[in-house]
């Protein structure tokens, strides 16, 4: 069955250090997101990839860093730059952009970031 | 940007009621989404409906354009809908995707 892999389900960082979120999917979907979710506030979105090797800020992008260098891959790199990491993370994807036309979004189960 | 708000915030309900959960957005869009979270926190989308009614199983999606809201009603509601339901719309002056999602409505359908 085609869907999105996060992993892991659940992480724990320590102050200073970097981790890396991954999120495959096998939908052959060009579109992927990474969205962070703080409890009693809405998704909100940190990067978008609409094309390998393309990918741009969302609305919260600081102390964070993305690759795209596979069509099935789009991994999350929570940096010790950003000053409150724990949190909810959902990675999704859309056959294209969202922007550019009405289609669903497909989620993964997330991963739920916390600091030691 | 668009403002989405979704009511009532919690909803605790028996076995068997009928539920509604209402979505409400401040300017025009193109296409509104109803997605579910699981307790454990995986997301799937239940309905994208840009007018008219969508039904599914025991899931009904309803929008008016005209009046800016939507709403999600699930017939003989059973404890395995209990989870949280979150309203999304698509608009010219949305996010990056073109999403602006509301802060989820919390239902718990008691045995």
């Amino acid at each position: 069955d085609g869907g999105i892999t996060q992993s892991p389900k659940y992480l724990f960082r320590k102050e200073g250090q970097n981790v890396t979120l991954s999120c495959e999917q096998n939908l052959n979907h060009d579109a992927m997101y990474w969205y962070r979710q703080d409890p009693g506030q809405g998704l909100r979105l940190i990067y978008y990839s609409q094309i390998v090797n393309d990918f741009q800020k969302g609305d919260i992008a600081e102390g964070y860093s993305v690759s795209r260098e596979k069509k099935e891959s789009f991994p999350l790199t929570v940096t010790s730059a950003q000053k409150n990491p724990t949190a909810f993370y959902l990675c999704a994807s859309s056959i294209f952009l969202q922007a550019y036309s009405n289609q669903p979004q497909h989620f993964g189960d997330g991963t739920r970031l916390s600091i030691l | 940007k668009n403002e989405v708000e979704q009511s009532p915030q919690n909803l605790t309900a028996q076995e068997g009621e009928f539920i509604t959960i209402n979505c409400s957005y401040s300017v025009g869009i193109s296409a509104l989404h109803w997605l579910q979270q699981h307790p454990g926190g995986g997301i799937v989308s239940l309905f994208m409906l840009s007018s008219g009614k969508k039904k599914h199983g025991r899931l009904i999606a309803t929008i008016n354009i005209q009046e800016k809201h939507s709403s999600l009603h699930i017939t003989a509601s059973h404890p395995r809908d209990s989870a949280v339901y979150i309203c999304a719309v698509r608009s010219a002056g949305g996010g990056a995707d073109g999403l602006t999602f509301g802060k989820g409505t919390h239902l718990i359908i008691q045995p």
